[in-house]
């Protein structure tokens, strides 16, 4: 079965530094999915990817499907306290399945 | 415009009851999937329907089920209720569904939840 595995697990930053979240499949992605989920807030999705080599941007976040479609990657520049959270990718394979999140805190 | 609306926002039921779940989506949407959030499975999903009709499915056992009506409402019961499943039920709703829209116009917007407790 297709798996996603998402690193780190979590991640600490300072404000303003940049940084990066990666999610990794087993098998050639069709279509990836960006989520975020605060609480208080629920869950935002961020942006949709499914050709190699896309990249999409969302305020100052922005993702990209590598060309062989089976890593996605989140970066995020110069983050803020408001992009903490828990970051989720999703993926179609033979229904839509998650990733298990990366937590991210921003230290002001 | 307001968002996606979920009732009710917490429900508690005793094993082996049944229970429905309500979905309103944004005015203009057609799409509504659910999704069930646990602590130990996270985040799965259960099923989307369009324009009345259930596109995707996910992996869950035939106790749960859903339906959309006319106006895009969408309602998901789950039958003979088991402590396993308490948890977040999540629904969303778009303009379009997985499998239809491309990258470029896929978006979701996501309800509150209804948080479920199994007793």
């Amino acid at each position: 079965s297709q798996e996603l595995e998402q690193s780190p697990q979590s991640l600490i930053v300072q404000e303003g530094k940049n940084l990066t979240i990666n999610c990794t499949s087993s098998k050639t992605l069709y279509g990836l999915y960006w989520y975020k989920q605060k609480y208080g807030e629920g869950l935002i999705f961020l942006m949709m990817l499914q050709k190699g080599g896309e990249e999409k941007s969302h305020e100052k976040i922005t993702a990209k499907l590598d060309e062989k479609k089976q890593q996605s990657s989140l970066h995020i520049t110069a983050s803020q306290p408001s992009h903490a959270g828990i970051y989720l990718c999703g993926a179609d394979g033979n229904n839509l399945f998650f990733g298990t999140g990366t937590r991210l805190t921003v230290i002001p | 415009k307001a968002g996606v609306t979920q009732t009710p926002r917490y429900l508690i039921k005793t094993r082996g009851q049944q229970v429905t779940l309500s979905c309103s989506p944004i005015s203009g949407h057609r799409s509504v999937s659910w999704y069930q959030q646990t602590p130990g499975q996270g985040l799965q999903f259960l099923f989307e329907y369009f324009s009345e009709t259930q596109r995707n499915k996910g992996n869950f056992p035939g106790r749960f089920s859903g339906r959309q009506f006319s106006n895009s409402r969408s309602e998901m019961n789950v039958s003979t209720l088991e402590l396993g499943d308490s948890a977040l039920y999540l629904c969303a709703s778009g303009l379009n569904f997985r499998g239809l829209a491309s990258s470029s116009s896929y978006e979701q917007y996501f309800g509150p939840g209804t948080r479920l407790t199994v007793t």
